[in-house]
């Protein structure tokens, strides 16, 4: 199986700061590396795929970097819409996809 | 618009079964893998199941196999997750996924639904 660790767990942030997010996998998984973002209470939304590749509509504020096994998605300046819960999810094999466990974004 | 709407949540038994539908539209539902994924109460994502286009292929969380059964009706645009020998700990909200996002390798989920809510207790 590959696992996939998300740091930090959790982070603080202020409007307009620049904030990282880190995924690693526990192998190598190529650029099979998608990023959500979910808000309480909503259902998960599709942000970064293929580990750099801006899904329709998403603000150019986030981007995504990374291959083999270290992943970063990006906010290059936080706004208030983006305060929420970012997950990593690795494809690299249809018949075990798994997901990160998280990075929280808050004030 | 794509729209994906669970159904078939609620409380079961440990031991019991519950059958989720998932209705699709806004698309070509034919053309679409799709997914079922869950998220316990207050913990992150859990992928369980993936159904190819055709039907033919599925494949399994270890957390669900021999357990979960997925499947697919194209005639009524829609996905099913049938659920047998429910646990505790299979209490969660149940999503269902679209593979998309122009046919990336990377398989991306680009639409969700909002989910059912799944408890299992005595």
């Amino acid at each position: 199986d590959i696992q996939m660790t998300q740091s930090p767990s959790a982070l603080s942030a202020s409007v307009g700061d620049r904030v990282t997010i880190t995924c690693r996998a526990s192998q190598s998984i190529s650029s099979y590396l998608n990023w959500y973002q979910q808000k309480p209470g909503k259902a998960p939304k599709l942000l970064i795929f293929a580990a750099s590749s801006l899904h329709n509509g998403v603000p150019d504020r986030f981007s995504g970097s990374g291959s083999g096994t270290n992943f970063t998605l990006a906010i290059s300046s936080l706004q208030p819409d983006d305060f929420a819960t970012y997950y990593c999810q690795q494809s690299y094999t249809t018949r075990e996809i798994s997901f990160g466990p998280g990075t929280t974004v808050d004030i | 618009e794509v729209q994906l709407v669970e159904s078939g949540g609620g409380l079961a038994q440990p031991g019991g079964s519950l059958r989720l539908s998932c209705a699709a539209s806004g698309f070509t539902f034919s053309n679409y893998e799709m997914n079922w994924v869950r998220q316990a109460p207050g913990k992150g994502l859990e992928w369980l199941a993936y159904i190819s286009s055709s039907g033919i292929t599925k494949y399994y969380a270890d957390s669900v196999k021999g357990r979960f059964t997925m499947s697919r009706d194209d005639a009524k645009n829609s996905v099913f997750l049938q659920m047998d020998r429910l646990r505790a700990e299979d209490t969660a909200l149940y999503y269902c996924a679209r593979v998309g996002a122009g046919g990336s390798y990377a398989q991306p989920f680009d639409y969700w639904g909002l989910g059912t809510l799944v408890t299992v207790s005595s």
